[in-house]
């Protein structure tokens, strides 16, 4: 079975400060890892992916993420936060092996970005 | 511009009416998908296409249905719409073969049935 797990419901950062917001997952195989953000009463935006080589992936914005296998987990990480960045964060995970489309979504992580 | 849209943005509408949400996408993308999320919550495939006259069912029941009947076309259509009906519905699509490909998603319809 596929699934994801942001274990915090809400992050609370400084601006300038770095950012994480951690995703753990579990899926048969090979995982492809993807990151979106979704701003208030909008749809989601895809931030990064992970499906194959270096463990560092860097996205938009100056996002970034890292895949750790042995940790199964894919934290997304930013150097210096801005007030904008405030939104919620989901994780969500694909087996390669699978036959479905189906894309895990987590449960999300509210960053809310402090002035 | 490719994107992807859906129409009506917002929707309030009474016990037992008909009701379909408009979802198009210009991106020329095989594979289309409708997601309902609770306001701040996770999200749940009802419905998915991998392209014309293809439809499935997603992981969470729901009782709505769904026609695929041009390419850039996904309405999803609820015969009798009841409260628990309540939600915000995302529909996405995505390039073939699609596995490694993101979603890209359009901003959602918010459905409140009084």
């Amino acid at each position: 079975a596929q699934s994801v797990a942001q274990p915090e419901d809400q992050v609370n950062v400084a601006e300038g400060n770095p950012l994480t917001v951690k995703c753990t997952y579990s899926v048969s195989g090979n995982p492809y890892l993807f990151w979106y953000v979704q701003y208030p009463n909008r749809g989601l935006q895809f931030l990064l992916k992970y499906i194959t080589g270096d463990n560092l992936v860097k996205g938009s914005y100056g996002f970034e993420a890292e895949f750790n296998k042995s940790q199964t987990s894919f934290h997304l990480k930013k150097p210096s936060a801005l007030v904008s960045d405030s939104a919620l964060y989901f994780c969500a995970v694909r087996g390669a092996q699978t036959g479905a489309n189906n894309l895990f979504f987590g449960t999300g992580t509210r960053l809310t970005v402090i002035p | 511009e490719a994107d992807i849209y859906q129409t009506p943005r917002y929707l309030v509408i009474g016990t037992g009416k008909k009701i379909t949400l408009e979802c198009s996408q210009t991106m020329g993308h095989d594979k289309m998908y409708w997601y309902q999320q609770d306001p701040g919550m996770e999200l749940h495939l009802i419905h998915y296409s991998y392209g014309v006259n293809s439809t499935e069912k997603g992981d969470l029941s729901s009782e709505s249905t769904v026609s695929r009947i041009r390419t850039e076309h996904f309405p999803l259509t609820l015969e009798s719409a009841r409260p628990s009906h309540t939600s915000q519905y995302l529909c996405a699509s995505s390039e073939s073969p699609g596995l490694r490909n993101e979603q890209f998603f359009g901003p959602g319809t918010r459905l409140t049935v009084l």
